[in-house]
């Protein structure tokens, strides 16, 4: 079972607006990934956990916050968002980070997320 | 400097014809993966294959093959007698081990493949 699940599936949101975005994995994956996708671009890292620590910020502003309460769940809190932060929102999974042996990627399904 | 390049932004065939995706990539590293990804419209990235930089056997399953030439840093993506459902972007990614004990992949910029009936 390879399988990340990710809700909602689309958001529509307000600038003053506070949501949230779940992932969430049963493979037993110790590492966890936020990446962004604007249209017709390659997905762009965000945000990487590893054993439910921070490991990797890629400078992403503080209007994203992450947040991974267990090994198997990982959330992206959304407050004050800009237009220009619309796009596919994506999650993955994978076994682990420190060994390029076990670090294939598994991804959800994404959120598709508009900020108005 | 770009690490992973994917000249074709889009490619157009008819059904059953055979395609190949071009990737070319750019590393110092002696250990690395490469990795190729399909993304439908639904969005999903869906996970195809991975290769180690030690491991040059070209690889087929099914309709797909793929042909991994270190000489010319180079991982193509044959895709034989083409179907509708194989029409999606496909993104080529390479992973090296950075700094901070991580092996974080990075992708090329994707091809639009297209198959029309």
């Amino acid at each position: 079972d390879t399988e990340v699940t990710q809700t909602p599936k689309h958001l529509v949101m307000g600038m003053t607006n506070k949501k949230s975005l779940k992932c969430e994995q049963h493979m037993g994956h110790r590492a966890m990934y936020w990446y962004k996708q604007k249209a017709k671009k390659p997905p762009e890292l965000m945000f990487v956990y590893s054993y439910e620590k921070l490991s990797i910020n890629e400078s992403v502003p503080s209007r994203f916050s992450p947040e991974c309460p267990n090994s198997s769940l990982l959330n992206l809190h959304l407050h004050a968002l800009q237009p220009e932060d619309s796009a596919l929102y994506l999650c993955a999974s994978s076994q682990d980070r420190s060994s390029g042996s076990l670090d294939t990627q598994y991804f959800g399904p994404g959120t598709r997320l508009t900020v108005l | 400097a770009q690490k992973v390049t994917q000249a074709q932004t889009e490619i157009s065939v008819v059904e059953k014809e055979d395609v190949t995706l071009d990737c070319v990539y750019e590393t110092r590293d002696t250990t690395y993966y490469l990795f190729w990804y399909k993304q439908p419209p639904s969005g999903e990235l869906v996970f195809l294959i991975r290769r180690n930089s030690f491991d040059e056997q070209n690889e087929i399953s099914g309709r797909y093959s793929w042909n991994f030439q270190k000489s010319t840093s180079s991982f193509n993506f044959t895709i034989t007698a083409s179907q509708v459902v194989d029409s999606a972007v496909y993104f080529c990614a390479l992973s090296e081990f950075v700094s901070g004990g991580s092996y974080i992949p990075t992708f090329g910029r994707g091809t639009s493949l297209i198959v029309h009936p």
